[in-house]
């Protein structure tokens, strides 16, 4: 088990470029979320997947924002025409929801992707 | 909608215990959780409460009441690697049953002194 894996760590683009980051969860773990936090303040959901389906979006998340996961293993999130808001750590998280797994409230997070837009 | 509202920082000695509280507003309330997170680390799972009581794991405690909705986080013998900012986190309603997505408080930052 090595853990919750984000890359790349650290991306530094400029305004309207497009940034792309992966996660990698836990390998038994069926779900994904994507989170964003900014300095002093909580993680704030993005998006989740159970396998390969993305079952719920925030309403936090524009068209610019979109997230993957084809294979139920991996995700992608990309972000179209970076704008200077969206400077922030994007964290992964994953979880297993079968039965007796884990906590109903624990989410294994990455280290996250700190994107910052110039 | 949902609000958390839980202190922005607290220092406390070390030896010492703390308390961090934490209230919620939210509908169709299902638990809350305890996360730990270091300067530049990964928020990091401490505790869950759906039902209300105390929950203990070694050095930390967590308590819920549903009724004042109302949970705090306890944390004993404190130690120098507890300072960290640590976050209340709900399952509601909005979050759905099935859904495991948590909603966040601002997190409460301890310093913790020697």
């Amino acid at each position: 088990d090595t853990g919750v894996s984000q890359n790349p760590r650290h991306k530094i683009t400029k305004r309207g470029q497009n940034v792309t980051f992966r996660c990698d969860p836990i390998s038994e773990h069926n779900r994904l979320y994507w989170y964003r936090q900014t300095l002093g303040q909580g993680p704030e959901f993005l998006t989740y997947f159970q396998n390969e389906a993305q079952l719920e979006k925030s309403r936090l998340l524009s068209d610019r924002f979109s997230a993957e996961r084809p294979k139920g293993s991996f995700s992608t999130l990309e972000i179209q025409r970076t704008e200077q808001g969206d400077s922030a750590m994007y964290l992964c998280a994953s979880s297993d929801s079968r039965a007796g797994a884990s906590h109903a409230g624990e989410l294994f997070f990455g280290e996250g992707s700190r994107l910052t837009v110039l | 909608g949902q609000s958390l509202e839980q202190p922005s920082e607290v220092t406390a000695v070390e030896g010492a215990i703390v308390q961090i509280n934490c209230t919620y507003q939210t509908s169709g309330f299902y638990g809350l959780s305890w996360y730990q997170q270091h300067d530049g680390g990964a928020p990091t799972f401490l505790s869950y409460n759906a039902l209300d009581g105390l929950e203990e794991t070694g050095r930390f405690s967590s308590f819920l009441s549903r009724s004042d909705s109302y949970g705090y986080l306890l944390l004993q013998e404190l130690q120098m690697k507890d300072s960290a900012s640590y976050f209340c986190a709900v399952r509601d309603e909005y979050s759905g049953a099935g859904s495991y997505q948590l909603t966040f408080g601002k997190g409460t930052k301890l310093s913790v002194i020697p």
